[in-house]
């Protein structure tokens, strides 16, 4: 079966610390992105990758990077968290079919909820 | 306007109900499109891929109208399992950049009662 693992589901760190968030994928796929969601907001992209070494800023990369040094890690960094970054975090992974270039759709890890204090 | 728009509910219906939810986009060159259910403080999983001819997947159905930008998903017999918010999610249009993202509703929430 299809995997995205998220390294933790929990996480509180305080104001100021570099935070690391990673994600692994095992299906091959081309296409991770990072998402963050709040009730209200609905899911925000943050950043995402089409490759190795490729990333793109998403709607509100403001206050974070990414590194994707192999296919299948994606890693989303807080350079120094701040409280307004407490949420839920998503990864997800993608890939495109050949055929017109149809997306299937992501599959997601199962999250990382973030407390910042 | 948003790019996917959905009506928030929530949605209470009995067990054994019919329910219809709706979602228009903005993007016309949007080419994917997809439901997915989100329980709740889980991540969102794929319900269905929703195709130009309408498609079905035991009690789920999904219909696109891309005239009217207009995508709908029909839950027959609702269990409470079916307890969940529904989110409507578009490709972001052609082009290899707005192919690979997804657009995403905020969702309708669907709560099934015995």
């Amino acid at each position: 079966d299809v995997k995205v693992t998220q390294s933790s589901r929990y996480l509180v760190k305080r104001t100021g610390e570099k935070v690391f968030l990673e994600c692994v994928q095992d299906m091959d796929h081309e296409n991770m992105f990072w998402y963050r969601q709040d009730p209200g907001l609905g899911l925000r992209l943050i950043y995402f990758s089409y490759d190795v070494k490729m990333k793109e800023k998403g709607d509100i990369p403001e206050g974070y990077s990414v590194s994707r040094e192999k296919k299948e890690r994606f890693s989303l960094i807080l350079e120094s968290a701040s409280t307004n970054q407490t949420s839920m975090y998503l990864c997800a992974s993608s890939s495109i079919l050949p055929d017109r270039g149809r997306n299937y759709g992501y599959t997601f890890g199962s999250g990382t909820r973030l407390t910042v204090v | 306007r948003k790019e996917v728009e959905q009506d928030p509910g929530p949605f209470n219906v009995p067990e054994g109900a019919t329910v219809a939810f709706n979602c228009t986009y903005s993007n016309s060159a949007s080419q994917s499109f997809f439901w997915y259910r989100q329980d709740c403080r889980k991540e969102p999983k794929l319900l269905m891929s929703v195709y130009s001819s309408g498609n079905e997947d035991g009690r789920f159905t999904a219909q696109l109208n891309r005239a009217s930008q207009y995508i709908s998903l029909l839950i027959r017999d609702s269990k409470l399992s079916d307890s969940a918010t529904y989110l409507c999610v578009v490709n972001g249009g052609i082009g290899a950049g707005n192919n690979r993202k997804l657009i995403w509703g905020l969702g309708t929430s669907l709560a099934v009662n015995p």
